[in-house]
């Protein structure tokens, strides 16, 4: 069965510091991949997906990911957070792409 | 264009009591989809429907029901609400490539 695990419940990082959030995912082939991005009261908003091709994905807000077959992992990177980005982070995997199982989510805090 | 359209925003129900939980979209997306989100559990999928006329059931749909009698709209029914059904619930569309569209999420409680 398909499974995301992100290990990481809350990470606090300061402003201006690099970021990563770890995903890691079950699954027998290789799956779709996308992080998604939930501000306090607010749905959830696609960052990044991943189906194929370059393993490394530029998505919106200066957020990347990559997609790395060996560890099953798909961890998403940002250079420097800023305030804004503190948020609840979930990534989520598909078999096929109509259908989507999420992580528990990291919930990110970022001190001035 | 207004995207994905869930209401009400808030609610709070007596249990046995019944509701609806509306959403509607305007992309004219062939998927819609219920989720329910409850903390630390991350979203788990209630029903899920590929076009009009078609739904099926996701990982968690004892106590809810759907139906999809237009492109637009994808109402969730809850028929006998139990406190187990406290949660904040998101619809979501998509063109069926991955990039859903939530709406803002009703938030429910069973009290």
């Amino acid at each position: 069965a398909q499974s995301v695990t992100q290990p990481d419940i809350h990470i606090t990082v300061s402003e201006g510091a690099s970021l990563e959030l770890r995903c890691n995912y079950s699954y027998g082939a290789t799956p779709y991949l996308f992080w998604y991005v939930q501000s306090p009261g607010q749905g959830l908003q696609l960052l990044l997906k991943y189906f194929s091709g370059d393993t490394l994905v530029q998505g919106i807000k200066g957020f990347e990911a990559e997609f790395k077959r060996s560890q099953s992992s798909f961890n998403l990177r940002k250079p420097s957070v800023h305030w804004s980005d503190a948020a609840e982070y979930f990534c989520a995997v598909g078999a096929d792409t109509d259908k989507l199982i999420f992580g528990t989510g990291t919930r990110l805090q970022v001190f001035p | 264009n207004a995207g994905v359209t869930q209401t009400p925003k808030f609610r709070i129900l007596k249990i046995g009591q019944s509701m609806t939980l509306q959403c509607t979209q305007d992309m004219n997306h062939n998927y819609m989809y219920w989720y329910r989100q409850d903390p630390g559990m991350g979203l788990k999928l209630i029903y899920y429907s590929v076009g009009a006329g078609i739904t099926d059931k996701g990982e968690v749909p004892n106590g809810y029901n759907v139906s999809r009698s237009t492109t637009e709209d994808f109402p969730l029914r809850l028929e006998l609400a139990a406190p187990s059904q406290t949660s904040v619930y998101f619809c979501a569309s998509s063109q069926g490539t991955g990039g859903y569209t939530f709406g803002s999420g009703t938030r429910l409680t069973v009290v």
